[in-house]
C-alpha cells in the first residue's frame, strides 16, 4: 500500500500571508495526486486533481505542483474562510486510495 | 446538478446491525464508481471500498475487507455501507464519494456524512 506523508500536521499562518504544504508519496504515484479541502462539520472539497489542476470554482491562489513522490499545495494569499484541514490523496495505486493524514492550517 | 444525499445519523448498540445509504442524482449512477470514507472522531480520512453500480464490481480496502459490506441498488441509484456486529471502534462519520468509471480522476463529489454512534 502506497503511504502519503503530509507535512506540516499544523501551520499557523496570518492571513494575507502565504502557505505552503507538502505530501510526499510513499512511491511513485505519477501526477494522480488531489487535495482536499476539509472545513470543520462539512464533507471534503476537492481542490486540486492531476498534481496541478484546479476544480471547478476553485480560486486561483490555490495552486498544486509536483510529480512522482514530492508534491505541493500553494495558497498565495490566505483568505479566512481558507483555514481549514487540507488533505492529499493518491488515486494512481487504483482501487487503493489512499489520504495523508492532514494538514490544519490555523490563524497565526 | 449532482448530488449524494446520504442517509441521517445513527445511534446503535455493539453487537448491532447497520445499512446506511448514499443515493446520486443529477447524472448517470451507474457509470461512475461509489466509494465510502470513513472518518473518526478528530482524525483523518480513510478509504474503505468503493463499488461500480453498473455492475456491482466491488472493491476493499484491506484494512476493511470482512468488516463491512459495500452494495447498490441501481434501479434506486443508492449506495450502501453496512454492518452485520457493530463495534464501539465503528463510531466514526461515514461519507460517500463519487469516482470517474475509468479512475482517471479523484472523487469530485461527497456526500454530507452520516454519523455512527455505537454506545452500550
Amino acid at each position: 500500500e502506497i503511504v502519503m506523508t503530509q507535512s506540516p500536521a499544523t501551520l499557523s499562518v496570518s492571513p494575507g500571508e502565504r502557505a505552503t504544504l507538502s505530501c510526499r508519496a510513499s512511491q511513485s504515484v505519477s501526477s494522480n495526486l488531489a487535495w482536499y479541502q476539509q472545513k470543520p462539520g462539512q464533507a471534503p472539497r476537492l481542490l486540486i486533481y492531476g498534481a496541478s489542476t484546479r476544480a471547478t470554482g476553485i480560486p486561483a491562489r490555490f495552486s498544486g505542483s509536483g510529480s512522482g513522490t514530492e508534491f505541493t499545495l500553494t495558497i498565495s494569499s490566505l483568505q479566512s474562510e481558507d483555514f481549514a484541514v487540507y488533505y492529499c490523496q493518491q488515486y494512481n495505486n487504483w482501487p487503493s486510495l489512499t489520504f495523508g493524514g492532514g494538514t490544519k492550517v490555523e490563524i497565526k | 446538478e449532482v448530488q449524494l444525499v446520504q442517509s441521517g445519523a445513527e445511534v446503535k448498540k455493539p453487537g448491532e446491525s447497520l445499512k446506511i445509504s448514499c443515493k446520486g442524482s443529477g447524472y448517470s449512477f451507474t457509470s461512475y464508481w461509489i466509494g465510502w470514507v470513513r472518518q473518526m472522531p478528530g482524525k483523518g480520512l480513510e478509504w474503505m471500498g468503493i463499488i461500480y453500480p453498473g455492475d456491482s464490481d466491488t472493491r476493499y480496502s484491506p484494512s476493511f475487507q470482512g468488516q463491512v459490506t459495500i452494495s447498490a441498488d441501481k434501479s434506486i441509484s443508492t449506495a450502501y455501507l453496512q454492518w452485520s456486529s457493530l463495534k464501539a471502534s465503528d463510531t466514526a462519520m461515514y461519507y460517500c464519494a463519487r469516482q470517474d468509471w475509468n479512475h482517471v480522476y479523484p472523487f469530485d463529489y461527497w456526500g454530507q456524512g452520516t454519523l455512527v454512534t455505537v454506545s452500550s
